[in-house]
């Protein structure tokens, strides 16, 4: 089972550049997050989604842009890069987000030159 | 807004020795899920350990259990027999289940180290 993919794994960007991390999941859960993880620090929620054609902003989502058109895609669409974005980012999904496990991906560390 | 506090950025135990790991939150709800999440080295998050509110019965998951205080809203993780490989960052996590409050928010971490 693939479970949640992130991709890439790893990316530099310069100032001023554009990207998009893909996150696809294949266990047919409703709910999908973006996370970004800074040195030393949590987890803090950037964009949610409670199914395919709703999202809603978290704690930090200025700079961050999200879609959500299939149930099982969830790209995170960084415009702009500036330094601060410099980040571990994760992607997690879970069944309806109230009571059950979440999964996560294995990250994406981007760092902003 | 819901929040999670985890007072203890850094802890240390003995190998098989007991660690407890704590965490407080603040909400208005009534019903909600409280989680614990390890985070390995390898950066993977692995779920721990899951609390039900509405449940009296602290959750217990082999090694793992909590201490789960509603009116005091602490949850608390208690890991027995430490092993080497419980090494890692603890994430606390809550999540509500009213309308706009379902996303799955986090506690800033605990870093455990086991020593042999």
């Amino acid at each position: 089972n693939a479970g949640v993919t992130q991709t890439p794994k790893f990316r530099i960007l310069k100032i001023g550049q554009s990207m998009t991390l893909q996150c696809a999941q294949d266990m047919n859960h409703n709910y999908m997050y973006w996370y970004r993880q800074d040195p030393g620090m949590g987890l803090k929620l950037i964009y949610y989604s409670v199914g395919a054609g709703i999202t809603d902003k978290g704690e930090v989502p200025n700079g961050y842009n999200v879609s959500r058109s299939t149930t099982e895609d969830f790209p995170l669409r960084l415009e702009l890069a500036a330094p601060s974005q410099t980040s571990v980012y994760f992607c997690a999904s879970s069944a309806t987000g109230l009571n059950t496990e979440a999964f996560f991906g294995q990250g994406t560390r981007l760092t902003v030159v | 807004a819901q929040t999670v506090t985890q007072s203890q950025p850094e802890m240390s135990v003995q190998e098989a020795e007991t660690v407890t790991l704590s965490c407080t939150y603040d909400t208005s709800e009534s019903d909600y899920y409280l989680f614990w999440y390890k985070q390995p080295p390898s950066r993977q998050m692995i779920l721990v350990i899951r609390q039900e509110a509405y449940k009296q019965q602290n959750a217990t998951e082999n090694r793992f259990s909590v201490n789960f205080q509603k009116a005091a809203k602490s949850f608390s993780l208690k890991i027995s027999d430490s092993q080497l490989g419980d090494a890692a960052m603890y994430f606390c996590a809550y999540t509500g289940t009213q309308g706009g409050s379902e996303k799955l928010v986090f506690g800033k971490g605990t870093k455990l180290t086991v020593n042999p």
